[in-house]
């Protein structure tokens, strides 16, 4: 199974300022990540999917970088509405796995 | 509006059974392989089971496997999870998901969930 590691755990930080989200898989999972919001009492919302590309009506202030077995989800100017939890995810291989998550908290 | 209906959930004794449904509104899922994915109080998501899209290719994770069955009615653009002996630690909220192609990929569009609680 990979295992995904999600770092930190949680992060302060104060609306407007730019922050970085980081995922590091036990094996190359090539360009196989995804991330997903969460906010309290709702379902996951895919961001970012194949490393790199935003979904469907995601800002552009979330990118996605990394491959291999490293990715970082990017927010260039938080908002109100992105305190949240952060998941990212693996789909090379069986069986599917996520981090942990990132609980991004206001400051 | 393009959403996947869900229902199901509920409390059920240790050992019980349960069946989640899941249906698609608002789109066709019959070219996608769809997902349950589930979420412990206070917990991260796990992935728990995916169907092809033609149903004819299942995988479950360890932790379920042998106990919950996964499948599809194209026709009623539904999607079922079976869930027996279930035990305390399988409580949580169940996702369902839709995966990007009919082989896989990431999720792309996401149930809004049903709580499955096991207690006596």
């Amino acid at each position: 199974e990979i295992v995904m590691t999600q770092s930190p755990a949680t992060l302060s930080v104060s609306p407007g300022e730019r922050t970085t989200l980081s995922c590091r898989a036990s094996q190359s999972v090539t360009s196989n990540f995804a991330w997903y919001q969460q906010k309290p009492g709702q379902a996951p919302r895919l961001l970012i999917y194949d490393t790199s590309t935003r979904a469907t009506d995601i800002p552009a202030r979330f990118s996605g970088s990394g491959s291999g077995t490293e990715c970082t989800l990017t927010i260039s100017s938080l908002q109100s509405e992105d305190f949240a939890v952060y998941y990212c995810q693996q789909y090379n291989n069986w069986p599917l796995t996520f981090g942990g998550g990132t609980k991004v908290e206001i400051k | 509006e393009v959403q996947l209906l869900q229902s199901g959930g509920g409390l059920v004794q240790p050992g019980g059974s349960l069946r989640l449904s899941c249906v698609a509104s608002g789109l066709s899922v019959s070219g996608s392989a769809m997902s349950w994915v589930r979420q412990a109080p206070g917990k991260g998501l796990e992935w728990v089971s995916d169907i092809s899209a033609d149903g004819g290719s299942t995988y479950y994770a360890d932790y379920v496997k042998g106990r919950f069955t996964i499948s599809r009615d194209n026709s009623r653009s539904t999607l079922y999870l079976q869930m027996n002996s279930l035990r305390a630690e399988d409580t949580a909220v169940f996702y369902c998901a839709k995966r990007q192609s009919s082989w896989g990929g990431h999720f792309d569009l996401w149930g809004r969930g049903t709580l499955v609680t096991v207690s006596s």
